[in-house]
């Protein structure tokens, strides 16, 4: 299947810095990328929906300037984390909407951000 | 409305058994149902999907059976191997709208 790969797969950070990561579509061109977030052991909840070439929808509650997102072509997003913390520790995701009509939604594997 | 549920939230099963994760809805406007399947560290994978004008689908050892009058659809896996342990994370869609998942069940098959 389609493969999205993500980068880094693990980052630490001291607090106050600015990290990015990076999430592309190998195979396919995605016109839409979704960043998640996810806590141990919870669902993934929906950051923001990333569209190539205008501005990521962010859903309630996420802080536009802390969490950049650019979506500048069809087969790259990058969700930047500003000035980080220790609360915003997590494992971030990102996914890719596949072409075609299924549908499919294809996730990278996962970058683990750690905020000393 | 935008919801799903799902149960149990953790599940063992002895190998060779049938693993059964159940989730439901509210918005009958959802047209496409993925299960995924997620190891520790790694991102969610999909498992199998189905549409709602089919009552059932079956890939290898996974079924998903479909309820539409219930608003409720279900994950088996069969012949569960210890392989098998893992999370997982049923969703719904409407359209080209955005996932949204369920809790998540975590899949714990003994040996």
């Amino acid at each position: 299947g389609a493969v999205v790969s993500q980068h880094p797969s693990r980052v630490i950070c001291k607090s106050g810095t600015s990290v990015k990561i990076e999430c592309r579509s190998l195979d396919f061109q995605a016109t839409t990328m979704f960043w998640y977030r996810q806590f141990p052991k919870q669902s993934l909840m929906l950051m923001a929906t990333s569209n190539e070439g205008s501005k990521a929808t962010y859903e309630q509650g996420v802080e536009k300037d802390k969490f950049l997102i650019n979506h500048a072509s069809l087969t790259l997003s990058t969700l930047t984390v500003t000035s980080a913390h220790p609360e915003d520790s997590s494992f971030y995701i990102c996914s890719a909407l596949g072409g075609g009509n299924s549908g499919e939604l294809f996730f990278g594997e996962g970058s683990r951000l750690t905020v000393l | 409305q935008q919801q799903v549920k799902q149960s149990p939230q953790s599940l063992i099963v002895q190998k060779g058994g049938i693993s059964i994760i159940n989730c439901a809805y509210e918005n009958t406007a959802f047209d496409y149902f993925p299960w995924y399947q997620q190891f520790p560290g790694k991102g969610p994978a999909l498992l199998i999907a189905i549409r709602p004008d089919v009552s059932e689908k079956k890939e290898g050892r996974f079924t998903i059976s479909f309820n539409k009058s219930a608003k409720q659809f279900s994950l088996h896996i069969m012949d569960s191997q210890p392989g098998d342990s893992a999370t997982y994370f049923c969703a719904a869609r409407e359209g080209a709208q955005k996932l949204v998942f369920g809790q998540g069940t975590r899949l714990t098959i003994n040996p």
